[in-house]
């Protein structure tokens, strides 16, 4: 069956770590995206990606960093910039054409 | 920064009633809308979607679009108890030509079907 897969389900950091977020699809979508939800919040756009080896700032990318190095995997870098890392994080991918995103089932970071 | 205003309620309903859940947002050029559903914990799914003015029915679902008043809706008929969860309302605006598409979330509205 195709769809996204996002690794791990859960994840821990220490403070001043960095942390890799896998997202990984199999629906040869072309552009993909990174979102992170806090409690009680709507999902707010890190950073997102139209082609291979190409990717945008959303609203929120201070303190994160992806690569885009093949179509199927769109990877995240939670960086030690990042201050308050916990939440949820959700990839997504779309065709365009499609209605709308195909996502992924989450990542919950907890800092400890 | 373009903007998707939910109440983040939560909106309570006796079950086998109509919930009607609401959104405006900010900017104009916005092409598409959807209604996203979430329980907790996991990840949206899509509910319905709507491009054109006017009602779209689906089911117990139906969306409708006003984009003079830019306001999007969303109305479930005979509510039920697994209809409870967070509501997302987003909107889509194709920015221009090499402008990747992409959603602009709200807060969502916590909806709560009481037996």
């Amino acid at each position: 069956d195709g769809g996204i897969t996002q690794s791990p389900k859960y994840l821990f950091r220490k403070e001043g770590q960095n942390v890799t977020l896998s997202c990984e699809q199999n629906l040869n979508h072309d552009a993909m995206y990174w979102y992170r939800q806090d409690p009680g919040q709507g999902l707010r756009l890190i950073y997102y990606s139209q082609i291979v080896n190409d990717f945008q700032k959303g609203d929120i990318a201070e303190g994160y960093s992806v690569s885009r190095e093949k179509k199927e995997s769109f990877p995240l870098t939670v960086t030690s910039a990042q201050k308050n890392p916990t939440a949820f994080y959700l990839c997504a991918s779309r065709e365009p054409g499609e209605e709308s995103y195909t996502f992924g089932s989450g990542t919950r970071l907890t800092v400890v | 920064q373009k903007e998707v205003e939910q109440n983040s309620g939560p909106l309570s309903v006796p079950e086998g009633a109509i919930a009607s859940l609401n959104c405006t947002y900010s900017d104009r050029g916005s092409q598409s809308f959807f209604w996203y559903r979430q329980y907790s914990g996991k990840s949206p799914e899509l509910i319905m979607s709507i491009y054109s003015n006017g009602d779209k029915e689906d089911g117990r679902f139906t969306a409708q679009l006003n984009k003079a008043s830019q306001y999007v809706s969303l109305l479930i008929r005979d509510s039920q108890p697994s209809d409870s969860a967070t509501y997302l309302c987003a909107v889509d605006w194709a920015g221009g030509t090499g402008t990747a598409s992409k959603l602009t979330f709200g807060t969502g509205t916590r909806l709560q079907v009481t037996l």
